[in-house]
């Protein structure tokens, strides 16, 4: 089982705001790391899944970096709107497909 | 496209019945698991399977258990519910069992035990 942290646990930014949080996990025995994004009532949603080759990635306004020799990973939004509101988990994958999620990062955009 | 469908949505149990979860894809994915998510928690394993009939212990394994009969469906059983297991639960399959693959969710299933 591996140790995910994720911060700050939650954030408020105004809309227009640039924004990141952090995932540090351990940096040995994983595969990939996955960021998902949770809106309230609804299912988490795959964001990204970031191999070990540590190449950035990027979908519209948001994107990750990973860096595997220290354990961590960073996600950007830029010019956060109200519509990012959400919770973003990530999860390490360890050996069989298994993911180990953190506990989260709540970001909620205010107008 | 269903993707992953998990039945029931809601569901109030006493302590001591026992009940099964329902979850079925229609992606053809090998990779199939179920999670629960406590308050404060991230997550948790509790079950997950590689391809029809091979299951394998998550996390939080104790007092559930799963089968994996065809690809399509991948059912969790509570043997006689407990307080302890009020939580929501989460059904996920990805396409490969080698990883590095999105894993999609089910809506879920909001059970009370009490």
């Amino acid at each position: 089982i591996l140790n995910v942290e994720q911060s700050p646990q939650s954030l408020h930014v105004q809309e227009g705001d640039s924004t990141n949080f952090t995932c540090s996990f351990p940096s040995s025995n994983f595969y990939a790391l996955h960021w998902y994004r949770w809106e309230t009532a609804k299912s988490p949603e795959a964001l990204f899944v970031m191999t070990l080759n540590g190449d950035e990635k990027k979908k519209g306004r948001i994107s990750a970096t990973l860096n595997t020799k220290e354990g961590y990973s960073y996600l950007y939004i830029k010019g956060s709107q109200p519509e990012d509101s959400a919770t973003y988990l990530c999860a390490p994958e360890g050996g069989g497909n298994k993911l180990t999620f953190g506990t989260g990062t709540q970001l909620k955009v205010e107008l | 496209n269903a993707g992953v469908t998990q039945t029931p949505k809601f569901q109030v149990l006493k302590t001591g019945q026992s009940m099964t979860l329902q979850c079925a894809q229609d992606m053809n994915h090998e990779y199939m698991s179920w999670y629960r998510q406590d308050p404060g928690m991230g997550l948790r394993l509790i079950h997950y399977s590689v391809g029809a009939g091979i299951t394998d212990q998550g996390e939080v394994p104790n007092g559930y258990n799963v089968s994996r009969s065809t690809t399509e469906d991948f059912p969790l059983r509570l043997l006689s519910a407990a307080p302890s297991q009020t939580s929501v639960y989460f059904c996920a399959s990805s396409s490969a069992a080698g990883g590095e693959q999105p894993q999609h969710f089910g809506d879920g299933t909001r059970l009370s035990i009490l």
